[in-house]
């Protein structure tokens, strides 16, 4: 099994719709974080935990909200999706700061 | 603000030609530098991390060096299984978050 496990691979939704998409790891790690892909923007963080009572924006949290349901599970939701959150979304784990990210293999949302 | 530039956007090779990748970065105090391999359709796998301008660090055909204003990723003979895109990222002290560039897509044809 995979370190990092995100669910659905892909997924297409309507415009207003409400959409979770899912993030589980066994890699031990405290840390989390959730970013999204677009071509010519490049990776770009949406929200991240270091516990389970931490829950920090990054700078692009706008339309998204999280939850942080135990140490291993990290959710992300699109509360009314719109037609410009269509990217690309990884979840992300880390030991600590100055560590590397493992990612997981990514969701690709298209929302029409 | 803490930026990182890759170049160049695409490059292509011959199985065996070597060259490098540029990461230029600018960043208030550096905590560690990041270098990661994507693969189409997947997450991007972790390769190296560099702290200190000097430092080096390789595997198998990818070689990483650090100074204070970039760093270079040196493929050595690549095979047709390099290709992919490279990205670099940088985190600053006190920094939560990396800040990634935008990749450099590496097709190495056989």
């Amino acid at each position: 099994d995979a370190d990092v496990t995100q669910t659905p691979r892909n997924r297409i939704t309507k415009t207003g719709k409400r959409i979770m998409l899912e993030c589980s790891q066994t890699k031990g790690h405290d840390r989390m974080y959730w970013y999204r892909q677009d071509p010519g923007l490049g990776l770009r963080l949406i929200y991240y935990s270091f516990d389970v009572k931490d829950i920090n924006k990054g700078e692009i949290s706008d339309g998204y909200s999280v939850s942080r349901q135990a140490q291993a599970k990290f959710s992300l939701s699109l509360e009314s999706a719109i037609p410009n959150q269509t990217a690309l979304y990884f979840c992300a784990t880390s030991e600590g700061t100055g560590a590397g990210y493992t990612f997981g293999s990514g969701t690709r949302l298209t929302v029409v | 603000e803490d930026q990182v530039t890759q170049s160049p956007e695409a490059l292509r090779l011959q199985e065996g030609e070597s060259s490098s990748l540029n990461c230029s970065y600018t960043v208030s105090g550096l905590r560690g530098l990041f270098w990661y391999r994507q693969d189409p359709g997947k997450g991007p796998e972790f390769l190296f991390t560099l702290y200190s301008a000097g430092e080096e660090k390789e595997k198998e055909r990818l070689k990483a060096t650090l100074t204070k204003k970039e760093s270079f990723l040196h493929i050595t003979a690549p095979k047709p299984e390099d290709s992919a895109t490279y990205l670099c990222a940088v985190q600053a002290w006190g920094a939560q978050k990396l800040v990634f560039g935008q990749g450099t897509r590496l097709t190495i044809n056989p």
